[in-house]
């Protein structure tokens, strides 16, 4: 019943490669996030989509594209994945207009070999 | 700009001691503020949030506008509480600021 899922937890990749990481959520939340949380536990917004609309774009490199299917979902996909992208990616979702509070994932670890 | 800090990266206190984690922001107008707690290798939680004014797991936090603070208090700290914790102000309807984070240790 997990209310926001990624997948996969743990991601072990060489330098170079495409990888995706996916997330659901089943909270009807119309609002969706992805973070970036690195080896020094700072937590940094990448994006986030409401109603599928991209709505928050911080400065990420080209090589990270969101997709949102549709609000349930938001995926991360990364070209050319480099060193510097090891972290823990977390996905996040919340009521847009409301006062409740975000609702994370159990996070990806990214490892870039 | 706005921003939100938490000056102590590391605080270390005895079990039974008394906490307390600051959190200091600089926003225009009334932002919401709430604090998460991420247990080791746990998924981020919320543990409170100002508006609600509750005590959850012993914690609460007073939102001082003419500090503009909100930090993060327990009268007896527990090593359950060991965790990393996250000042986070919404600005707007979508952004949240997330502190940089403290981590309490509390000690045996």
């Amino acid at each position: 019943d997990t209310a926001v899922s990624q997948t996969p937890k743990y991601l072990v990749t060489q330098m170079g490669n495409d990888k995706s990481i996916k997330c659901e959520q089943n909270l009807g939340h119309d609002t969706m996030y992805w973070y970036k949380q690195d080896s020094k536990k700072f937590l940094k917004i990448m994006f986030s989509y409401n109603n599928k609309e991209l709505i928050i774009n911080e400065t990420v490199p080209n090589r990270f594209s969101p997709k949102s299917p549709d609000k349930a979902h938001l995926n991360l996909h990364i070209n050319s994945l480099e060193l510097g992208d090891s972290a823990v990616y977390f996905c996040a979702s919340s009521q847009g207009r409301s006062n409740q509070p975000q609702h994370f994932g159990d996070g990806t670890r990214l490892s870039i070999l | 700009a706005q921003r939100v800090t938490q000056p102590e990266k590391l605080l270390s206190v005895f079990k039974g001691a008394p906490v307390e984690l600051k959190c200091n922001y600089s926003y225009s107008g009334s932002p919401e503020l709430f604090w998460y707690v991420q247990y080791s290798r746990q998924r981020l939680q919320l543990l409170l949030r100002h508006i609600s004014r509750e005590s959850i797991k012993g914690f609460t936090a007073d939102l001082n506008k003419g500090e503009t603070s909100f930090h993060l208090k327990k009268p007896f700290a527990q090593e359950e509480d060991s965790a990393m914790y996250y000042c986070v102000p919404r600005s707007g309807t979508y952004k949240y600021i997330f502190g940089t984070g403290t981590r309490l240790k509390v000690l045996a």
